[in-house]
């Protein structure tokens, strides 16, 4: 059972605009959410987070929004830039010490000049 | 060097030979991993390591074997595999739990099993 789902597996936006993606999640003793950013042939990189006590995180032109209610997150991206166009991963860690990070599967993001 | 380096990038391999996969980290990091990403699935754990001790084996085949001799490298020895474990596998670090910052990534070795 996947407790971290992206179901949007691409997305396609007009540069300029605002790129938003989407992520739930099954397990509500989460308590750390991040976003990471892949290009092919490279290794994920480390893009923005949030803890489960604040409900929005911004860094530049992105920012995350948090929806514990929902077990809902999102990422914002403001204005979206040709460079942009990557796999964007959401993750989350568990309360209680375990080590491990549980991804979704990915969104592509294609943002268009 | 910084980060985590990989090394091979690319590799092919036949369904009889043995190889290894590499991964350094520079970051003083005290926890790694092996994380397998295949064609439309999310990332898979496979095994992490906390100071040298493997704390989680994800249910992974013996195919598959783990050593990380200190905290600053872990290899993944393969033997016997199947076409269907050709993917990117990744190495990462993180220090301690990944929470505010996560892992950081190495770029990954694309395995090919013919």
């Amino acid at each position: 059972d996947q407790q971290v789902k992206q179901n949007s597996p691409s997305l396609s936006v007009q540069e300029g605009r605002i790129s938003i993606l989407n992520c739930d999640y099954t397990n509500s003793m989460f308590d750390y959410f991040l976003w990471y950013k892949k290009y092919p042939a490279e290794g994920p990189t480390f893009l923005i987070s949030i803890s489960s006590i604040k409900d929005k995180n911004e860094d530049g032109r992105f920012t995350v929004f948090l929806n514990k209610s929902a077990k809902h997150l999102s990422l914002h991206i403001v204005p979206s830039q040709p460079g942009d166009s990557a796999v964007y991963f959401c993750a989350a860690s568990e309360q209680g010490g375990s080590e491990k990070l549980v991804f979704g599967k990915g969104t592509k993001l294609t943002v268009n000049p | 060097e910084t980060g985590v380096t990989q090394t091979p990038r690319h590799l092919v391999m036949g369904m009889t030979n043995k190889k290894s996969l590499k991964c350094e980290q520079h970051l003083g990091h005290n926890a790694m991993y092996w994380y397998k990403q295949s064609a439309k699935k999310p990332l898979e754990l496979m095994f992490v390591y906390n100071f040298k001790e493997q704390t989680e084996n994800n249910s992974v085949p013996s195919r598959f074997s783990p050593e990380c001799p200190n905290s600053s490298h872990l290899f993944l020895h393969l033997h016997t595999l199947q076409p269907e474990d050709s993917a990117l596998y990744l190495c990462a670090s993180s220090q301690d739990r990944p929470g505010t910052y996560g892992y950081t990534f190495g770029s990954g070795t694309r395995l090919t099993v013919v």
